[in-house]
């Protein structure tokens, strides 16, 4: 179990690019999440993957956000025309789901602080 | 919906202090309850957890105690040290309309242990 890995780990732009972030789940895991945490307060969920199919977008995520996960494996999460908002951490989680509930606990990557300049 | 609540930080304790840090939850269903720890520029990680009423949750000398009857899943240590000084979610785990385990985190309690 080599754990969540996400990368970057920090993300400096300007206001206007784009930005893509990277998460490997835990090989295993065919459940995959997506959370921006904003300083001082919990992670606050974007979007869940069972397998590649993308099952839940929360409303926080606008239409400048976009997720895959081609091939159930690795999942990237895009940012167009950035704006300062979007400046927060972006943790991504993995869990083993299986049926239509499981109570498995979310293990988390450590995160990419993106900063818009 | 479902919602946590957590007592405000930061808490400050000396090492070898008791600690408390208190949370409480709405939840529709019958929630699954846990425990995460942050270290600084890192992420979540699962400090324990509990999935039915009357369930204790343990680990690391940290223990928590889903009781439905208060709604509340405390967080208690009998004797705190420095290196456990990071900020704790309490949290929540139900099943979402989209039939996915839907994850509510409490808005965190920074713990600050001085020697």
């Amino acid at each position: 179990d080599t754990g969540v890995s996400q990368d970057p780990r920090h993300k400096i732009t300007k206001r206007g690019q784009n930005v893509t972030f990277r998460c490997d789940p835990i090989s295993e895991h065919n459940r995959l999440y997506w959370y921006r945490q904003t300083l001082g307060q919990g992670p606050e969920f974007l979007t869940y993957f069972q397998n590649e199919a993308q099952l839940e977008k929360s409303r926080l995520l606008s239409d400048r956000f976009s997720a895959e996960r081609p091939k159930g494996s690795f999942s990237t999460l895009e940012i167009q025309r950035t704006e300062q908002g979007d400046s927060a951490m972006y943790l991504c989680a993995s869990s083993l789901g299986q049926g239509s509930y499981s109570n498995q606990p979310q293990h988390f990557g450590d995160g990419t602080r993106l900063s818009i300049l | 919906g479902n919602s946590v609540t957590q007592m405000e930080g930061p808490v400050t304790l000396s090492e070898e202090a008791f600690l408390t840090i208190n949370c409480t939850y709405t939840a529709t269903g019958y929630p699954s309850l846990f425990w995460y720890v942050q270290y600084p520029g890192e992420g979540l990680q699962l400090l324990l957890k509990a999935t039915k009423a009357d369930d204790k949750g343990s680990n690391k000398g940290f223990e928590a105690t889903y009781r439905k009857e208060t709604t509340s899943f405390h967080l208690e240590k009998g004797s705190v040290q420095v290196s456990d000084s990071a900020v704790y979610f309490c949290a929540l785990s139900d099943q979402s309309l989209g039939g996915y385990q839907k994850v509510t985190f409490g808005t965190g309690t920074k713990l600050q242990v001085i020697p």
